[in-house]
């Protein structure tokens, strides 16, 4: 079994504010990384797919970066809005997974006006 | 674009009925789908990967029998839980994917999920 990790599994953060967490992951076999906005009682939302070391992605005020030869990759807010309050998870997906991913638990993130 | 239904949102049943799950992706044709599990503050845990008129594959620990996978289209997959017990009790969520050519990862679409409570 591979392991995700995330951390933190909370954060509380004011409104303006900026924060990041992070993803670990087996860096062995690596093919992706992807990440989901997971917002309650709604499906979670694709918002990256980062397959090469060294990429950066960006959505709006939602970045992540990723280093396969370490194995993480971390996911930046800037500027946190109310609307940015959801569970963000990580999923890791190997050359020889045949399209499987492997989910982390999840940082649940909740912005205080 | 890339819209995953899945129905019920939530169930409630007695011990010993069977619980049928549905999956549909709404304006795609998915290759495959993929059911999970979740418990309370752990991960996705994959359950089976469905391809269509095949055979489902399920993960190590996951019983076959008691946990049946249909995927009849290229836009439904099912699971039914049989005879289910308060064990059962979890959140299922289920994903579709389109297989494109010289990709090994495909992007996965989520449906909402759906809580079952076993009484």
């Amino acid at each position: 079994i591979l392991n995700v990790e995330q951390s933190p599994q909370s954060l509380h953060v004011q409104e303006g504010d900026s924060t990041n967490f992070t993803c670990s992951f087996p860096s062995s076999n690596f093919y992706a990384l992807h990440w989901y906005r997971w917002e309650t009682a709604k499906s979670p939302e694709a918002l990256f797919v980062m397959t090469l070391n060294g990429d950066e992605k960006k959505k709006g005020r939602i970045s992540a970066t990723l280093n396969t030869k370490e194995g993480y990759s971390y996911l930046y807010i800037k500027g946190s809005q109310p609307e940015d309050s959801a569970t963000y998870l990580c999923a890791f997906g190997t050359t020889d997974s045949w399209g499987k991913l492997q989910f982390g638990a999840g940082t649940q993130v909740v912005v205080t006006p | 674009g890339a819209v995953v239904s899945q129905h019920p949102s939530r169930v409630i049943c007695k011990s010993g009925t069977s619980v049928k799950i549905e999956c549909r992706s709404l304006d795609f044709q998915a290759t495959t789908m993929f059911w999970y599990r979740q418990f309370p503050k752990q991960s996705l845990m994959l359950m089976a990967t469905s391809n269509e008129g095949s055979k489902a594959t399920y993960e190590q620990g996951v019983e076959k029998d008691k946990f049946l996978i249909n995927h009849a289209s290229l836009t439904l997959s099912t699971l039914t839980v049989t005879s289910a017990h308060p064990e059962d009790s979890s959140f299922y969520i289920c994903s579709a994917s389109i297989r494109l050519a010289g990709k090994i990862y495909n992007e996965q679409f989520f449906g909402p999920g759906t809580r079952l409570t076993v009484l």
